[in-house]
């Protein structure tokens, strides 16, 4: 089957700059993560989608980032204005419910610079 | 979210078996226990997962303690390929699913 698809693969941005991310998930999973993993440290959960409805976005900075998910497909990550610690990799990631387990798959990640 | 302990860093030799540990007394009824490994400029893949009983696949073997406060991730032979940051991430209804990633143990392979 084919994995989670997130574009660009790179990103370079001067600082208060907009940027935008984007991620194909796995074909029939219902939900859909964002995650930002900055380098030496593992993903951190930034927003969580169930079908194209918001769960859980308590840890997404509100005051500059902002997600979609249209139709319960394809999301969006946008950044606006941009800071120097928003150099990262982004990870999107979609999962399947079965009996009490998660499957996870994740993509590649959009590696951004913020300069 | 319930937590779980790893070492930071541990080295193996190549063909060797490696013995990860992964600690999480505050582990719940319903939560299964997930490995994941991330390779370098990579998202994490999947590597295995249990609830109670001892698991395998081709990948690894996953060994649980019975009160399920512990695990061991078994890599039988390592390889160079599997050096990796190895995650264990409790997952369950508990928390709506969610994947809530620590520092995990960085497994460096040596020939």
């Amino acid at each position: 089957e084919a994995g989670v698809a997130q574009s660009p693969r790179y990103k370079i941005i001067e600082k208060r700059q907009s940027v935008a991310f984007w991620c194909n998930p796995i074909s029939g999973h219902a939900t859909l993560y964002w995650y930002q993993q900055i380098l030496g440290q593992g993903p951190k959960l930034l927003i969580q989608f169930q079908n194209n409805g918001v769960v859980d976005d308590s840890q997404l900075p509100k005051d500059r980032f902002s997600a979609e998910r249209l139709k319960g497909v394809d999301s969006t990550l946008k950044i606006q204005p941009a800071k120097l610690e928003d150099s990262a990799v982004y990870l999107c990631a979609s999962s399947f419910f079965n009996t009490g387990y998660y499957g996870y798959t994740f993509g590649s990640g959009t590696r951004l610079t913020v300069v | 979210d319930a937590k779980t302990t790893q070492p930071n860093s541990m080295e193996s030799n190549e063909e060797e078996p490696v013995h990860l540990p992964c600690n999480h007394s505050t582990i719940s009824g319903t939560d299964y226990i997930h490995w994941y490994r991330q390779l370098p400029s990579q998202g994490p893949e999947y590597v295995i997962h249990g609830l109670t009983s001892n698991v395998n696949n081709r990948m690894a073997s996953l060994a649980i303690a019975e009160d399920r406060k512990s695990s061991t991730l078994i890599l039988h032979r390592a390889t160079l390929r599997d050096a990796a940051v190895y995650y264990c991430i409790l997952c369950g209804s508990s928390n709506t699913g969610k994947l809530i990633f620590g520092q995990g143990t960085t497994l460096q392979v040596k020939p």
